[in-house]
């Protein structure tokens, strides 16, 4: 039972945003929303989360619908180490950070 | 800072021996998770330490997996009689509490033969 629908792949030119899809329909009122990202032979690193209110840190910003039925994790300018596969995902309690399949960006010069 | 070591990182094993798969958390952190990586697929929960406590073992896959962090620190994840499917990355994440984030090691890789 996925909790998120991310597309599986996405392209990218170096130096343009790239605008990252999910969608979260059934999510529930107390549900963050957190974006990681696996870099090839790396643990997944942590990127951002967060509720209702759109966030930004140094590394992207996250761009949550009013309804909360779907977010956007955008990277404002793309490099060519931001190639790696995003996953989104939506977590309740303390144990409930379940991965998907993620999108595989890749970022071209 | 140090983040989550986990060791070895590679481990070659012949099918039916036992394996210990080692990891060092953050400092400080108090949950402790365990996940399975095979290729191609996102990473897959097995277990999550509260302390020194399985808070959840419900993603182990049968009873040759067992975990353990005895002094709620440093956690070893154990697989008995090792079948050439158990072969895959094995991911260890350790956080401060509940709706915090997770932070990854590198992983162990092990190939049973």
């Amino acid at each position: 039972d996925a909790k998120t629908t991310q597309p599986p792949s996405m392209d990218c030119a170096e130096g343009r945003a790239a605008n990252l899809p999910c969608n979260h329909s059934t999510i529930s009122g107390n549900e963050y929303v957190y974006w990681y990202r696996q870099i090839h032979s790396q643990g997944p690193q942590y990127i951002i989360h967060g509720l209702k209110n759109n966030e930004t840190n140094e590394m992207a910003s996250l761009i949550i619908t009013e309804d909360r039925k779907s977010s956007t994790l955008i990277l404002p300018h793309a490099t060519l180490r931001d190639t790696a596969v995003y996953y989104c995902i939506v977590r309740h309690t303390q144990n409930d950070m379940r991965f998907g399949a993620g999108t595989r960006l890749t970022v071209k010069p | 800072g140090a983040g989550v070591s986990q060791t070895p990182s590679n481990k070659v094993t012949e099918k039916g021996k036992y394996v210990e798969l080692r990891c060092d958390p953050i400092s400080g952190h108090t949950a402790l998770y365990w996940y399975r990586q095979s290729l191609g697929q996102g990473p897959e929960f097995l277990i999550y330490f509260q302390g020194t406590g399985a808070a959840d073992d419900s993603g182990l896959p049968n009873d040759r997996f067992f975990a353990v962090r005895p002094e709620g620190s440093v956690s070893t994840l154990k697989i008995q009689r090792t079948e050439r499917g158990d072969s895959a990355v094995y991911l260890c994440a350790s956080s401060l509490g509940a709706a915090s984030p997770l932070h990854f090691g590198n992983g162990t890789r092990l190939t049973v033969t």
